[in-house]
């Protein structure tokens, strides 16, 4: 079955910039939206933004100055940067994928990757 | 585009019915039928248990339901069991292609 995982760094200094990979395996990347989602330590979901499999983008307002997505389709692959990241940006962060449309909800993600950003 | 808000916690006794609502504005919850809820056990991703307001992915027991009055969507768990014991989180479609989510609520079973 389709399974996502992602990898990078769990530590991030302040100013720098967070970069995540998602990797995409037992299936196509086609006809779906790519997310990453994040929850800071005992709190809620954060929704970050989404790349759809044609490369279009669309990202959170509160977010969207230092979030840049990507897709690399013939690794199966979709990745986040996140620039000038501060101590608000330590959480655990998920890939996710949507589809056939953006409002079916999530229903299969990775396990979570924990990004802790402090110098 | 601000988060939604859910009651931090919610609690029932084996066999209950308990609901938890999430609350937004007529921009996201009371604008489109759009609601999600997921279930996060400890330690774990979350799951997919509704979408579309009151519809259930393939799998997810009929105990579990949606609904929406207004602003406002609900969560219900009927013939709660110890296994639903977990945090809950809603989301909402808000519009240009945005998506927001709720506080999450963690449901205790007595």
């Amino acid at each position: 079955q389709v399974q996502l995982q992602e990898s990078g760094p769990g530590l991030v200094k302040p100013s720098e910039t967070l970069s995540l990979t998602c990797t995409v395996s037992g299936g196509s990347i086609n006809n779906y939206y790519w997310s990453w989602i994040r929850q800071p330590p005992g709190k809620g979901l954060e929704w970050i933004g989404y790349i759809y499999y044609t490369g279009i983008t669309n990202y959170n307002p509160s977010l969207k100055s230092r979030v840049t997505m990507s897709l690399d389709t013939s690794r199966s692959q979709f990745s986040l940067r996140l620039s000038s990241v501060t101590a608000a940006d330590t959480a655990v962060y998920y890939c996710a994928r949507v589809g056939p449309t953006l409002v079916n909800g999530y229903n299969l993600w990775g396990q979570g990757t924990v990004v802790t950003v402090s110098s | 585009q601000s988060a939604l808000t859910q009651p931090p916690s919610a609690s029932g006794s084996p066999g209950q019915s308990v609901t938890i609502s999430c609350t937004g504005t007529s921009s996201d919850v009371g604008g489109y039928n759009y609601v999600s809820w997921y279930q996060q056990l400890p330690g774990k991703a979350p799951k997919l248990m509704i979408y579309e307001v009151s519809k259930r992915p393939s799998g997810v027991p009929d105990r579990f339901s949606g609904s929406r009055s207004g602003n406002t969507a609900s969560l219900t768990v009927s013939g709660l069991q110890a296994e639903d014991e977990a945090d809950y989180h809603c989301s909402s479609y808000a519009g240009s292609n945005n998506l927001v989510f709720g506080g999450g609520t963690k449901l205790t079973v007595l």
